[in-house]
C-alpha cells in the first residue's frame, strides 16, 4: 500500500540557519513524490516534485528535495530558512498504479517555525 | 498564475441536511479531485472525475457523497444528508492531462456541522 510518514510534528529553525523536513514513502512501482505547502486559511500550494531524473529537485522559493530511493527519502530542504517559510508542510506520494489520475496520499504534516 | 477556486469558504449546515461544496478547477485541465482534512488528521483522498465519470473513489465517499460536472466549469461536491463527522475542511484539487504534473488545489471549504 501506498504510505507517506513525516516522522516530525514540528521543526523549528533560526532564521538564516538550514532547514530540513523529512519525509519518507512507501510505494508499489516508481513513486512521484510531492511537497506541499499550507499558510494558514490557505489551500495546499505545490512546492516541488519528483517524477524522473536528478535526485536533487529544485522547487519554488529556495526549497529543494533529496530523492534517496535506497531510504525510501525524499526530504525537504533550504539552505537558509526566512520566517515567512513558517508554514505546515505536507509530503505526498502518487499513486500510480491503474488509474491515470493518480490520487494522492499525504503524510500528517510537519509545522514549521522559523524564529527570527 | 490560474487558480483553483472554491465556494464558500465557510459553510455551516445543519446535520441531516444537504451541502454542495462547488469548486472552479484551472480552465484547460481535466482531472479533478475532493479531498478532505478533518481537524488535526492527514488530508484524505475522496474522489477523483475525468470525463464526467468517477475514475476513484475511497471508502469515505459512500452513498451520501456524489460530485457532478454541470457545465463547462463548475466540479460540484454533494453530500446528501450530512453527519456530525462530516465536519472537515474540503478541498479541490486540478490537474493537466500530462502525467508528470502536479495537482493544483484550491482554498478549501470549512464544513462545520452542528
Amino acid at each position: 500500500a501506498q504510505s507517506v510518514a513525516q516522522p516530525e510534528d514540528q521543526v523549528n529553525v533560526a532564521e538564516g540557519n538550514p532547514l530540513t523536513v523529512k519525509c519518507t514513502y512507501s510505494v508499489s512501482g516508481n513513486p512521484y513524490l510531492f511537497w506541499y505547502v499550507q499558510y494558514p486559511n490557505r489551500g495546499l500550494q505545490f512546492l516541488l516534485k519528483y517524477i524522473t531524473g536528478d535526485n536533487l529537485v529544485k522547487g519554488s522559493y529556495g526549497f529543494e528535495a533529496e530523492f534517496n530511493k535506497s531510504q525510501t527519502s525524499f526530504h525537504l530542504k533550504k539552505p537558509s530558512a526566512l520566517v515567512s517559510d513558517s508554514a505546515l508542510y505536507f509530503c505526498a506520494v502518487r499513486d500510480n498504479r491503474g488509474s491515470t489520475l493518480g490520487r494522492l496520499y499525504f503524510g500528517r504534516g510537519t509545522q514549521l517555525t522559523v524564529w527570527p | 498564475e490560474p487558480e483553483v477556486t472554491q465556494t464558500p469558504s465557510h459553510q455551516v449546515t445543519q446535520m441531516g441536511q444537504e451541502v454542495i461544496l462547488r469548486c472552479v478547477p484551472i480552465s484547460n485541465h481535466l482531472y479533478f479531485y475532493w479531498y478532505r482534512q478533518i481537524l488535526g488528521q492527514k488530508v484524505e483522498f475522496l474522489v477523483s472525475f475525468y470525463n464526467n465519470e468517477i475514475s476513484e473513489k475511497s471508502e469515505i465517499f459512500d452513498d451520501q457523497f456524489s460530485v457532478e460536472r454541470p457545465d463547462g466549469s463548475n466540479f460540484t461536491l454533494k453530500i446528501r444528508s450530512t453527519k456530525l463527522e462530516d465536519s472537515a475542511m474540503y478541498f479541490c484539487a486540478s490537474r493537466d492531462i500530462l502525467s508528470n504534473q502536479p495537482q493544483h488545489f484550491g482554498d478549501g471549504t470549512r464544513l462545520s456541522i452542528l
